[in-house]
């Protein structure tokens, strides 16, 4: 079992559709993440939770909605997304401690293309 | 937002060679960090520095925590095939609030 599970692997969607992505961790983590990766372009952080809260908005546009039920799951809602939207989105959890947070593990990821 | 300056951003290797790369920063960092992302796939710890002057191996990769705090290197010896992919260095910015920030990898392609 691997420690971060995302699902789906592989995403199609239309720009009036609505759906989700999950991330679980069995790492017993406290933080959890969303990045966003475009082809030729570096790692964009989008939403950050520690103990549940959302910590971070990077100026992500509305359509995409995180929800974080508990430490161990993270959600992103997507709705009325754009073709530039296309891209491998990846979570990620770490230890936030307070000299900041331990390494990052990464989740297989979601590829999503939208149409 | 902060980035880490990675260099060089690819690179072609002949099988076999060492091979080097690294991340600059303008600010202190606590921890640095290199991941693998092969295509398709989420990026994968490789190794996890953090201390200042510490140099730490993982089989055939070895990477190091700049005195000044503000670098890192990885070196790679004796590459193989599988070790295409993209490396990203990371690291917790004590000026930016203890943030992850991300380079912008280094493209490795081995020719056989």
């Amino acid at each position: 079992e691997t420690g971060v599970t995302q699902t789906p692997r592989h995403l199609v969607m239309g720009m009036t559709n609505k759906k989700s992505l999950k991330c679980e961790q069995h790492l017993g983590h406290n933080a959890m993440y969303w990045y966003k990766q475009s082809a030729k372009k570096p790692l964009e952080l989008m939403f950050v939770y520690n103990f549940k809260e959302q910590t971070e908005n990077n100026s992500v546009p509305s359509r995409f909605s995180p929800e974080c039920p508990n430490s161990s799951h993270l959600f992103l809602h997507l709705h009325t997304l754009q073709p530039e939207d296309s891209a491998l989105y990846l979570c990620a959890s770490s230890q936030a401690r307070g000299q900041g947070n331990t390494e990052a593990f990464f989740g297989q990821g979601t590829r999503l293309t939208v149409v | 937002g902060q980035q880490l300056n990675q260099s060089p951003q690819s690179m072609f290797i002949q099988e076999g060679e060492d091979v080097s790369m690294n991340c600059t920063s303008s600010s202190i960092f606590n921890t640095w960090l290199w991941y693998k992302q092969d295509p398709g796939e989420g990026p994968v710890l490789l190794i996890a520095l953090y201390k200042a002057g510490e140099l730490t191996s993982n089989g055939r990769l070895t990477a190091q925590f700049g005195i000044t705090r503000k670098d890192s290197f990885l070196n790679i010896s004796a590459s193989i095939p599988s070790d295409v992919g993209i490396y990203f260095c990371a690291g917790n910015d004590l000026e930016y609030g203890n943030k992850l920030v991300f380079g912008a990898g280094t493209i490795l392609r081995v020719k056989s």
